[in-house]
């Protein structure tokens, strides 16, 4: 089945310096892929996403793109601020069915940003 | 701008009893879904909904669980007889109808602690 595997937090980095969060998948077919934000106490947000390979989700400073060969969708900043602190979840959805868009979700990487 | 929303925030009750969550999905929405995510685990997919009925569950999704939509505005999820293990962070969310791959809007989560 599919499946999600993101970087194992937590990470703690700097104000200002640049962000990585890995994230790779398995999948049958050709999923859609996103990544996900939850600040505290809030619900899951939509950060940005890719539905098909090669394509680059951007949103906020953040970017991902759509790596078939390596199966990857890694989340980058260039500089990230302390606004920035919250868990990233990585999640791929399924050959799209129309109203029936599930999405596997990875574990989460909480990120904190010093000042 | 439109959210979803969800009650209660938190929910404890006793092993075998009865509980329900309730969601307001985005009102223009047609897909309704329910995850939850078990204490440093994955977010994992419960069940979606879709005119009046489901469309997909997963095997987590027992004869102890069943989701309704009893009106125009809310979607409920009764698990019939908790256990300790349905203890997690449940979140509802919706998607509207735009062809492929529609954005799920999630709510902030109601946390459910079975003793």
């Amino acid at each position: 089945g599919n499946s999600v595997t993101q970087m194992e937090g937590p990470v703690t980095l700097s104000e200002e310096a640049f962000l990585t969060i890995n994230c790779t998948y398995t999948a049958t077919g050709y999923p859609s892929l996103f990544w996900y934000v939850q600040y505290p106490g809030e619900g899951l947000q939509l950060l940005l996403k890719a539905t098909k390979a090669d394509d680059k989700g951007s949103n906020k400073g953040f970017e991902a793109t759509y790596r078939k060969e390596t199966t990857s969708f890694h989340l980058e900043k260039g500089s990230v601020q302390v606004s920035d602190s919250a868990v990233y979840f990585c999640a791929l959805s399924d050959l799209p069915s129309f109203g029936n868009e599930k999405l596997t979700f990875g574990t989460g990487t909480r990120l904190t940003i010093i000042p | 701008e439109p959210e979803v929303t969800q009650t209660p925030s938190h929910q404890v009750t006793q092993m075998g009893q009865e509980v329900i969550l309730r969601c307001v999905p985005i009102s223009n929405h047609l897909y309704f879904y329910w995850y939850r995510q078990i204490l440093g685990q994955k977010v994992e997919f419960l069940v979606s909904f879709y005119n009046n009925e489901i469309s997909e569950k997963s095997e987590i999704f027992d004869d102890q669980f069943s989701v309704e939509r009893p009106d125009g505005s809310n979607f409920t999820l009764k698990i019939r007889s908790t256990k300790l293990e349905d203890s997690a962070m449940y979140f509802c969310a919706s998607s509207g109808l735009a062809g492929i791959t529609d954005t799920q809007y999630f709510g902030p989560g109601t946390r459910l602690t079975v003793l």
